[in-house]
């Protein structure tokens, strides 16, 4: 049974950097699309980044392109989300999620970010 | 970008009722839509993909319909533990992968 769990949320001061993690296991990582969803809270869900299983193909929503940098390391089944430049608005529920056939099967239990001063 | 519209965004019911929840793409997705089903303090479930396969796990009563632009989730005899909010995803037309609103299905 895929298991994934997020690590890394916390409190930040609005222009700081966080870097959020997600241990994968019950699956073969390297053979995973992986993707990050992120929840304000009270809100609905927003895509925010898709990995592809080598990396080498990553996609951003438009609202954190430039600020926030998927990546992976398959030989310890971890996928990361760098995110600089934290802004109020960015204050979330980060999940991370494998793609199944283009729609997100597995989820971790999140991470929350608070961005606040 | 496809825009996803969700209705109604609340929906009261009893259980033992049919519940039928409503989901708009702004344009053509054929049936590259899921449904997930989100209770208060956790992660959201993959209910359907395809518009209409259930997940694994998921009971019969859970059923997806729809294709184009207009998609229906229907749950059948309402149970305590399918009160809980519902997003429709498309994933025809992406990047973004886009999510509807909503709709918080609760207890009448």
């Amino acid at each position: 049974q895929a298991h994934l769990v997020e690590s890394g949320g916390g409190l930040v001061m609005p222009g700081g950097s966080l870097r959020l993690s997600c241990v994968a296991s019950g699956f073969t990582f390297n053979t995973a699309y992986m993707a990050w969803i992120r929840q304000a809270p009270g809100k609905g869900l927003e895509w925010i980044s898709y990995i592809s299983t080598t990396g080498r193909t990553i996609y951003y929503a438009e609202s954190v392109r430039g600020r926030f940098t998927i990546s992976r390391d398959n030989a310890k089944n971890s996928l990361f989300l760098q995110i600089n430049s934290l802004r109020a608005e960015d204050t979330a529920v980060y999940y991370c999620a494998r793609e199944v056939g283009n729609s997100f099967a597995y989820w971790g239990q999140g991470a929350l970010v608070t961005v606040s001063s | 970008e496809i825009v996803m519209t969700q209705s109604p965004a609340t929906l009261s019911l009893s259980p033992g009722e049919r519940a039928t929840l409503s989901c708009r793409a702004s344009q053509s997705i054929g049936s590259d839509l899921a449904w997930y089903q989100q209770k208060p303090g956790q992660a959201p479930r993959l209910l359907i993909s395809g518009a209409s396969v259930r997940a694994t796990g998921i009971p019969a009563r859970f059923s997806g319909s729809g294709s184009g632009t207009e998609f229906t989730l229907s749950i059948t005899i309402l149970q305590s533990e399918d009160f809980a909010v519902y997003y429709c995803q498309q994933y025809n037309d992406w990047p973004p992968y886009t999510f509807g609103q909503g709709t918080k299905l609760e207890i009448k």
